[in-house]
């Protein structure tokens, strides 16, 4: 079975910090990584798909990335809007997810 | 607009039923594969299950084969979920997502509808 790995489980930063989250697959990836921001009470929304596309709509400072079976999400520079729970996909696989707090 | 509208949640005891139903508008439904997704209190989302455009092809998560049947009404933009001889662990809302792309249900889920509650317990 595939296996997503994400990494923090947790993440503190203050407003204006560059912040990372990172999605391990086990299998070689052939082209579908999403991520997904999600808050209490709403559906998730998709901020990246195919690894490094931005979902319409999505704020420019959200970016994403991969090295091989590593998957990275950058926020450039946090905002207060921000917090929630990030999630990457890997086909119909989710990570287990980041909870983003704002300092 | 692209809305996904969930229903026929709620509680349930143990080893009982529910069918769950989907109303989908502002797009072409019947040429789009469609999933279900759960998420269960404090726990991240779980694929679930998804059906090809036509309905010819269905897929299941391990956790639910044999126990839950995923189907469409094409006629009435309409996707569902029958859920049979529900656990305890079944317990979570339930949504259904549409994929990036028509054809590939694990495509990305964009949108997602607000889901339903399913509440199993005696």
């Amino acid at each position: 079975d595939m296996q997503v790995t994400q990494s923090p489980s947790t993440l503190s930063a203050s407003v204006g910090d560059r912040v990372a989250i990172t999605c391990r697959g086990s299998q070689s990836f052939s082209g579908w990584l999403a991520w997904y921001q999600h808050k209490p009470g709403r559906a998730p929304n998709l901020l990246i798909y195919k690894a490094s596309t931005l979902a319409s709509g999505v704020p420019s400072r959200f970016s994403g990335s991969r090295s091989g079976t590593d998957f990275t999400l950058t926020i450039s520079s946090l905002q207060p809007d921000d917090f929630g729970t990030y999630y990457c996909q890997q086909y119909e696989t989710f990570g287990q997810g980041t909870k983003v707090e704002i300092k | 607009e692209v809305h996904l509208v969930e229903s026929g949640g709620g509680l349930v005891q143990p080893g009982g039923s529910l069918r769950l139903s989907c109303a989908a508008s502002g797009f072409n439904f019947r040429s789009f594969a469609m999933n279900w997704v759960r998420q269960a209190p404090g726990k991240g989302p779980e694929w679930i299950s998804a059906i090809s455009a036509g309905g010819d092809n269905t897929y299941y998560a391990d956790s639910v084969k044999g126990r839950f049947t995923i189907s469409r009404d094409n006629s009435r933009n309409t996707l569902y979920l029958q859920m049979t001889n529900l656990r305890v662990d079944d317990a979570a809302i339930y949504s259904c997502a549409k994929p990036l792309d028509p054809y590939y249900y694990g495509s990305g889920f964009d949108p997602w509808g607000q889901g339903t509650l399913v509440t199993v317990s005696s």
